[in-house]
């Protein structure tokens, strides 16, 4: 079966730049989508179609997807980016979500 | 903007089953997909089932068996049913929009927090 893999947690100081990967083999011939979740609240969708920016998501956020692995990067990281980021693809009709990373800022 | 607005019954005892509704406003309802996904307490997303504009419906195989998901074009709104739940069924559970049938989960409702215990 498909299982996407998240590292479970990455730290990043303010200002800097977080790489936040999705690996599975192959990733790069579907398309992913990536999600943001504060605690307590609704997933949000912030990159769609590998590095596409839905309407309203600041342009900090970029995706990329090649090979196996699919990447979320997110520059000059600010506190209100400390979240669970969730990939996401189809495999054969079927929804397919990520681990989770809980990206942290210190 | 397309919001989502979802209800249903909090708490359930084993075996019996849950139902779920999603209203649909601001927005088209028809030439959508219609998500339900689900998040037990501190963990990961996990997608239930979908139910296309035409009615059709793709379910996550782990759950098929238990797993009923219909549309009410005429009320701009669609459920889940999720019969002889169980405590391993205890989660948030989360309606979403996607524009079409591999694509991304655009819009969410505000959850909800389904718990079975006896």
């Amino acid at each position: 079966s498909y299982v996407l893999t998240q590292s479970p947690s990455v730290s990043v100081a303010p200002g800097q730049t977080a790489r936040l990967t999705c690996g599975e083999s192959d990733i790069g011939r579907k398309s992913v989508h990536w999600y943001q979740q504060k605690p307590g609240q609704a997933p949000v969708l912030v990159i769609h179609y590998d590095g596409d920016r839905p309407s309203g998501i600041p342009d900090r956020f970029s995706g990329s997807n090649s090979g196996n692995t699919a990447t979320l990067t997110i520059s000059r990281v600010e506190a209100g980016d400390e979240a669970d980021y969730y990939c996401q693809v189809w495999d054969n009709d079927r929804g397919i979500f990520g681990g989770g990373t809980k990206l942290i800022v210190l | 903007q397309v919001q989502l607005q979802q209800w249903g019954a909090g708490l359930l005892k084993p075996s019996e089953t849950m139902s779920l509704t999603c209203a649909v406003y601001g927005g088209s309802f028809t030439g959508y997909h219609w998500s339900w996904i689900r998040q037990p307490p501190g963990k990961g997303l996990e997608w239930i089932g979908e139910v296309s504009p035409s009615g059709g419906t793709k379910y996550n195989p782990s759950l098929k068996s238990r797993v009923t998901t219909l549309i009410d074009t005429s009320k701009n709104q669609f459920s889940l049913k999720l019969t002889s739940v169980a405590a391993a069924d205890t989660a948030v559970y989360y309606c979403a929009m996607s524009y079409d049938s591999t694509g991304s989960f655009d819009y969410w409702g505000q959850g909800t927090l389904v718990s079975v215990s006896s």
